[in-house]
């Protein structure tokens, strides 16, 4: 089956522009998290939703971060008046809804804010 | 908070050979789950191997295994038999009962021929 998609897999901005970043998680995943994963480092934890809600929103830097997922499925990351230190490759996982399963990431969305 | 310390930025291994990726961490929880994920230069983060806390015996899958010590929180992957397709970055990851996620920094991995 398919597996989770992000887009757009590269992303150009302005400083100061606002972006929005799309993942589509394997169907009937009820879990769903966005990381950052900057160059040379682990991904680093932003959120994670559990159907609708925002189970945990401890990982975001700051307000200018936001994300939804209003039907339970696919989510959307939103970053307001980008800053040059929001470049990274953006990812996304989901994962069944029990406890100690693996997340299945997807391929990314690179963000390079100029 | 949890803690996962990957203390071999890069490492080296002949093909055919075995190689031994280290990893600790910390927690004061009882129930949790470690990962050894690989990430090559496509990007896609792929599992390679899963382990349960409560379980003793340490989880295989085929060439890759883990060196599971609970009470020195440490959770090494050994390679066997290395092929060039092994050639990634390995992150080592923590899942505590919250369902968070926690990443050591990696091992970039390459493989010789």
């Amino acid at each position: 089956g398919a597996g989770v998609s992000q887009t757009p897999s590269n992303k150009v901005t302005e400083k100061g522009k606002y972006v929005e970043l799309r993942c589509d998680p394997i169907s009937g995943h009820t879990a769903l998290y966005w990381y950052r994963q900057s160059l040379g480092q682990g991904p680093e934890f932003l959120i994670y939703f559990q159907g609708t809600g925002a189970a945990d929103d401890s990982g975001l830097p700051n307000d200018r971060f936001f994300a939804v997922r209003p039907e339970g499925s696919v989510s959307t990351l939103k970053i307001q008046r980008t800053e040059r230190g929001d470049s990274a490759v953006y990812l996304c996982a989901s994962s069944p809804e029990f406890a100690g399963h693996e997340q299945f990431f997807g391929p990314g969305t690179r963000l390079t804010v100029l | 908070a949890q803690t996962v310390t990957q203390s071999q930025p890069e490492m080296s291994v002949q093909e055919a050979e075995t190689v031994t990726l280290s990893c600790t961490y910390d927690t004061s929880e009882n129930n949790y789950y470690l990962f050894w994920y690989k990430q090559p230069p496509s990007r896609q983060m792929i599992l390679v191997i899963r382990q349960e806390a409560y379980k003793q015996q340490n989880a295989t899958e085929n060439r890759f295994s883990v060196n599971f010590q609970k009470a020195a929180k440490s959770f090494s992957l050994k390679i066997s038999d290395s092929q060039l397709g092994d050639t990634a970055m390995y992150f080592c990851a923590f899942m505590n009962a919250g369902n968070q996620f926690y990443f050591g920094t990696g091992t970039s991995l390459t493989v010789i021929p």
